[in-house]
């Protein structure tokens, strides 16, 4: 019964592909995020949606497209991966302020 | 911005002795803060959280004092076990749902 989930755990991937994070709350949050983790553990916001509709959007690149196909579910779409994708992503979701986080999907592009 | 370069402070500790972690915030706007703990291998955890209107506030073990005329932020822990081996993180915000992180600190307790 984990609050917050993410799809995969690990994503090894060559540059130039397009993949796919998926993350899922039970917690009936109307909120929700996508947070990027660098390997100097920096965590930044990249998205947030609030019921389905994009809220934050912290200049990342097209490249990244969020999905969020009801309000217990944000998907992240990365197409044409580059060497410097290779990050944690987190999820997240809060009802208020508090953010309960997923367990992160680490991702490497080769 | 990125804190591109810099390495993560750490903090070593002995089990049983009190830690404190700092944290600066940047922007004189924010009003709400919270202190998150990471572990290995997981998302960051809510910890404790503290108001623009309070300059102090406890939890179980865990202290966070503010203070706004320097933007200083700081945790205190009582009696650090080894399960509060983590890396801390601060997190201001300023507008509902936005939060700014700050770099974190790895705190180490020896047993």
């Amino acid at each position: 019964d984990t609050a917050v989930s993410q799809t995969p755990k690990y994503l090894v991937t060559q540059m130039g592909n397009d993949k796919s994070i998926k993350c899922e709350q039970n917690l009936g949050h109307d909120t929700m995020y996508w947070y990027k983790q660098d390997s100097k553990k920096f965590l930044k916001i990249m998205f947030s949606y609030n019921n389905k509709e994009l809220i934050i959007n912290e200049t990342v690149p097209n490249r990244f497209s969020p999905k969020s196909p009801d309000k217990a579910h944000l998907n992240l779409h990365i197409n044409s991966l580059e060497l410097g994708d290779s990050a944690v992503y987190f999820c997240a979701s809060s009802h208020k302020e508090t953010q309960y986080f997923g367990p992160g999907t680490r991702l490497l592009v080769l | 911005g990125e804190s591109v370069g810099l390495h993560l402070p750490t903090l070593s500790v002995q089990e049983g002795d009190n830690s404190i972690i700092n944290c600066a915030y940047s922007n004189s706007a924010s009003d709400y803060f919270i202190w998150y703990k990471q572990e290995s291998g997981k998302g960051p955890q809510f910890i404790i959280d503290i108001r623009s209107n309070m300059d102090k506030r406890q939890g179980q073990r865990v202290t966070v004092l503010l203070n706004k005329t320097v933007k200083h932020l700081s945790l205190q822990i009582a009696a650090t076990q080894p399960g509060d081996s983590a890396v801390y993180f601060c997190a201001e915000n300023n507008n509902f749902n936005k939060f700014y992180f700050g770099s974190g600190t790895k705190l180490n307790v020896k047993p």
